[in-house]
């Protein structure tokens, strides 16, 4: 079962609001990513968990907060965003241990900040 | 220099013809190579890996690996409609945890 899921599959929300996108795996894999893909661009990557501990943040702004409460599941916290903030946030999962690494990613939160 | 360089296209096939995909990497300690599917307002779907040099067949679908010259292509046969996506290539370097992409071929099969 190469399933990661994500939800919510949509989300609206004002810049002063706070919010949670949340993901999902249950197929073992120990690393975990979020990843920002705005429209015609490849994803931009943004924090990796590795074995439920933070090993990359790619300079993201402290508005966005990741946290993995244990290994199949992954949040991120969103608060006092931007309106070019809005995009396509992903969800991956790969085995980890450095590796060839195949990386799975869920269907995406399509966000829009107003 | 971009360190994973794809044609962006769009690249127009007529259907059942070979489509090709191509992609160049700059790093020279790359280890594994991925072909990820992405349908307009959907997420990325894996449809090839390939770690070794030469051919990787899968259906349809064939990976080609040449880290002398540092590319890989993927190879269409069979074009159909729903092959229209764009087509993003990814490099993972030894020891790392990230993958780096390409900018994306748009591909569009012609009925």
């Amino acid at each position: 079962d190469t399933e990661v899921t994500q939800t919510p599959k949509h989300l609206v929300m004002g810049m002063t609001n706070k919010k949670s996108l949340k993901c999902e795996q249950h197929m073992g894999h120990r690393a975990m990513y979020w990843y920002k893909q705005k429209a015609k661009k490849p994803p931009e990557l943004m924090f990796v968990y590795s074995y439920e501990k933070l090993s990359i943040n790619e300079s993201v702004p402290s508005r966005f907060s990741p946290e993995c409460p244990n290994s199949s599941l992954l949040n991120l916290h969103l608060h006092a965003l931007q309106p070019e903030d809005s995009a396509l946030y992903l969800c991956a999962s790969s085995q980890g241990g450095g590796g060839f690494d195949e990386q799975f990613f869920g269907p995406g939160t399509r966000l829009t900040v107003l | 220099q971009k360190e994973v360089e794809q044609n962006s296209g769009p690249l127009s096939v007529p259907e059942g013809a070979i489509a090709s995909l191509n992609c160049t990497y700059s790093d020279r300690v790359s280890q594994s190579f991925f072909w990820y599917r992405q349908y307009s307002g959907k997420s990325p779907e894996l449809i090839m890996s390939i770690y070794s040099n030469g051919d990787k067949e899968d259906g349809r679908f064939t990976a080609q690996l040449n880290k002398a010259s540092q590319y890989v292509s993927l190879l269409i046969r069979d074009s159909q409609p729903s092959d229209s996506a764009t087509y993003l290539c990814a490099v993972k370097i030894q020891g790392a945890q990230k993958l780096v992409f390409g900018q994306g071929t748009r591909l569009t099969i012609n009925p």
